[in-house]
């Protein structure tokens, strides 16, 4: 079965440093991966999908299969940019619209 | 983007009732939608897959006649909690997807129940 891992819970950086989210995850066939962030008080929204190749709000994520991860980095944080990040992961053959998300990781980006 | 809502946002019920727990696409409509179940500081587990017009799919481990699900019209899917037990606590959402196969889903705010 497929399983997305993030190994941190609560990741802290300071406005103005680098950020890296670190998500890997486990299945043998393709898959296509996703990124969803949660502000405070806010619903779950899709931050952006490997497919894309796009950067949304200054973030990237690159999938690497031959390492099985999809990192969510950013050059430089903002405090805006505090929030709940899951990493997603959807079967890219019959996954439909079913996702598998990781555990998430509280981003605290502080002045 | 598109909408999904959920209603209540918030229910608090004696053990051994029922709750019922809805979900809508306000501006598109929705053949498939998803319930999730989240512990606190966890991650969103898929509870059930919920087809328009057909029954829906339940993940593994997830008692399909405790948690009800009914998808009667393409914009509204609901979620019963049948004889609840304070161990049925928890938030629960739903995401429903606008009709591409995108993988994009449009989450609902959520609904915290808690059984006393």
């Amino acid at each position: 079965a497929q399983r997305v891992t993030q190994p941190e819970k609560l990741l802290s950086v300071f406005k103005g440093a680098p950020v890296e989210l670190k998500c890997n995850y486990s299945y043998s066939g393709s898959p296509e991966l996703f990124w969803y962030v949660q502000y405070s008080r806010q619903r779950l929204q899709l931050l952006l999908r490997h497919i894309s190749r796009e950067s949304i709000k200054g973030f990237t994520a690159d999938l690497n299969k031959g390492e099985t991860s999809f990192h969510l980095k950013k050059p430089f944080a903002q405090e805006e940019d505090s929030a709940m990040y899951y990493c997603a992961l959807r079967l890219f053959t019959g996954g439909g619209n079913k996702l598998t998300f990781g555990t998430g990781t509280q981003l605290k980006v502080e002045l | 983007g598109a909408v999904v809502s959920q209603h209540p946002s918030r229910v608090i019920c004696k053990s051994g009732t029922s709750v019922k727990i809805e979900c809508r696409s306000l501006d598109f409509q929705a053949t498939t939608m998803f319930w999730y179940r989240q512990f606190p500081k966890q991650s969103l587990m898929l509870m059930a897959t919920s087809n328009e017009g057909s029954k829906a799919t339940y993940e593994q481990g997830v008692e399909k006649d405790k948690f009800l699900i009914n998808h009667a019209s393409l914009t509204l899917s609901t979620l019963t909690v049948t004889s609840a037990h304070p161990e049925d606590s928890s938030f629960y959402i739903c995401s429903a997807a606008s009709g591409e196969n995108t993988g994009e889903l449009f989450f609902g705010e959520g609904s915290r129940l808690t059984v006393l």
